[in-house]
């Protein structure tokens, strides 16, 4: 069972345009959502996060949207760079297993000049 | 600094060996785990080290032996692997706030391990 899930493998952004990642989820249990960057033959970096009593969290470039009524969290990117193109991975958590970050497969951003 | 560093970064071990990935971090996190990655997959909890203590075993074979010696030192040793074994191994930290709950986990690069 696919607690959280991406459903596009792959997203495709002109540099300088908005890069828009999703990511639903299916425990209402979760209450605090991550998302990381990886790129090939590197572990994940942390980029940005969210608790549950938010709807928007804002870094820089980054902001992450969530959506609990439907549960749905999306990640931003503006302007999109080059440097952007990894694979992005939405992760949460609930707390009662607070030590467990399941992960969804996945999104390969690529951002073409 | 959020660091978290791995050796060796590459390993080719046959099915006989035995061999130890290394972990290490100086961001006096308490809490330190192992994944396995495949490709294309994402990443695959193994274990948990809560105040150096196994907190979590995600029911993996007992060919992978996970030790924590201190607060900043994390290993996994290794023997008689599978070739399906290979993947990249990603070792990974986070503060534990007071309750004992733990949020944004950092990853060190991993080791790319080849079993064959």
């Amino acid at each position: 069972d696919q607690q959280v899930k991406q459903n596009s493998p792959s997203l495709s952004v002109q540099e300088g345009r908005i890069s828009i990642l999703n990511c639903d989820y299916t425990n209402s249990m979760f209450d605090y959502f991550l998302w990381y960057k990886k790129y090939p033959a590197e572990g994940p970096t942390f980029l940005i996060s969210i608790s549950s009593i938010k709807d928007k969290n804002e870094d820089g470039r980054f902001t992450v949207f969530l959506n609990k009524s439907a549960k749905h969290l999306s990640l931003h990117i503006v302007p999109s760079q080059p440097g952007d193109s990894a694979v992005y991975f939405c992760a949460a958590s609930d707390n009662y297993n607070t030590d467990k970050l399941i992960f969804g497969t996945g999104t390969r951003l690529q951002v073409f000049p | 600094d959020t660091e978290v560093t791995q050796t060796p970064k590459h390993l080719v071990m046959g099915m006989t060996n035995k061999k130890s990935l290394k972990c290490e971090q100086h961001m006096g996190h308490r809490a330190m785990y192992w994944y396995k990655q495949k490709a294309k997959k994402p990443p695959e909890l193994m274990f948990v080290y809560s105040y150096e203590k196994l907190s979590i075993n995600e029911s993996v074979p007992s060919r992978f032996s996970p030790e924590c010696p201190n607060s900043s030192l994390l290993n996994l040793h290794l023997h008689a692997l599978q070739p399906e074994d290979s993947a990249l191994y990603l070792c990974a930290s986070s503060h534990l706030t007071l309750s004992g709950r733990s949020y944004e986990q950092y990853f060190g690069p991993g080791t790319r391990l080849t079993v064959t």
